[in-house]
């Protein structure tokens, strides 16, 4: 069974500039994860799709960051305008259904310069 | 005080040692614990998912949990320095949105 795919893996960007990241969840999932996770830090949850359908985005700062699941496959986090504190690894992970085990992907590392 | 507290480390041990990997949390509401393994530059990797209290075991891999002392850990017995990686707790309610909370994350190295 295929894992969950990311690109790109990495990501170099100046300040004020914008980014986009693309997961694919385990096929048959229905449940996806993007988490922001810091140096030295574990993962924050940004936002969480079931299907299609946004289940929480309580802490994604929505004036500069965006996420879509047209589909209800994959999906694509987007940064506009970017700043330095931006800098992290942004996970994907994806669950059969909402509270089953989380399979992370790769992550994509975003350094802003 | 954070939801989920976890020593940072680093953690050294030598091999074939039994590593003790632990996490404490605030929040009673909390009924499923995970453990997660991530290697450098790598996703985190699913070790051990277990709900509610009580003890599982997988292999050189045992989970505890302690609702009562809200307090769980992870025990690696004969440590290999295959496993030397960040260990990262992770938390959720068995309601709403199921969202995990993570800890910090532990690094441990095991020494050859």
């Amino acid at each position: 069974e295929a894992g969950v795919a990311q690109s790109p893996r990495y990501k170099i960007i100046e300040k004020r500039q914008s980014v986009a990241f693309w997961c694919n969840p385990i096929s048959g999932h229905a449940t996806l994860y993007w988490y922001q996770q810091i140096l030295g830090q574990g993962p924050k949850l940004l936002i969480q799709f079931q299907n299609n359908g946004v289940v929480d985005d309580s802490q994604l700062p929505k004036d500069r960051f965006s996420a879509e699941r047209l589909k209800g496959v994959d999906s694509t986090l987007k940064i506009q305008p970017a700043k330095l504190e931006d800098s992290a690894v942004y996970l994907c992970a994806s669950s059969l259904v909402e509270g089953n085990e989380q399979f992370f992907g790769p992550g994509t590392r975003l350094t802003v310069l | 005080q954070k939801e989920v507290e976890q020593d940072p480390g680093p953690l050294s041990v030598p091999e074939g040692a039994i590593v003790s990997l632990n996490c404490t949390y605030s929040n009673s509401a909390f009924q499923y614990f995970m453990w997660y393994r991530q290697y450098s530059r790598k996703g985190p990797e699913l070790l051990m998912y277990t709900y509610s209290s009580g003890n599982k075991e997988d292999g050189r891999f045992t989970a505890q949990v302690d609702k009562s002392s809200k307090y769980i850990s992870l025990f690696i017995r004969d440590s290999q320095p295959s496993d030397s990686a960040t260990y990262l707790c992770a938390m959720s309610a068995s309601s709403g949105t199921y969202k995990y909370i993570f800890g910090t994350g532990t690094r441990l190295k095991v020494l050859a």
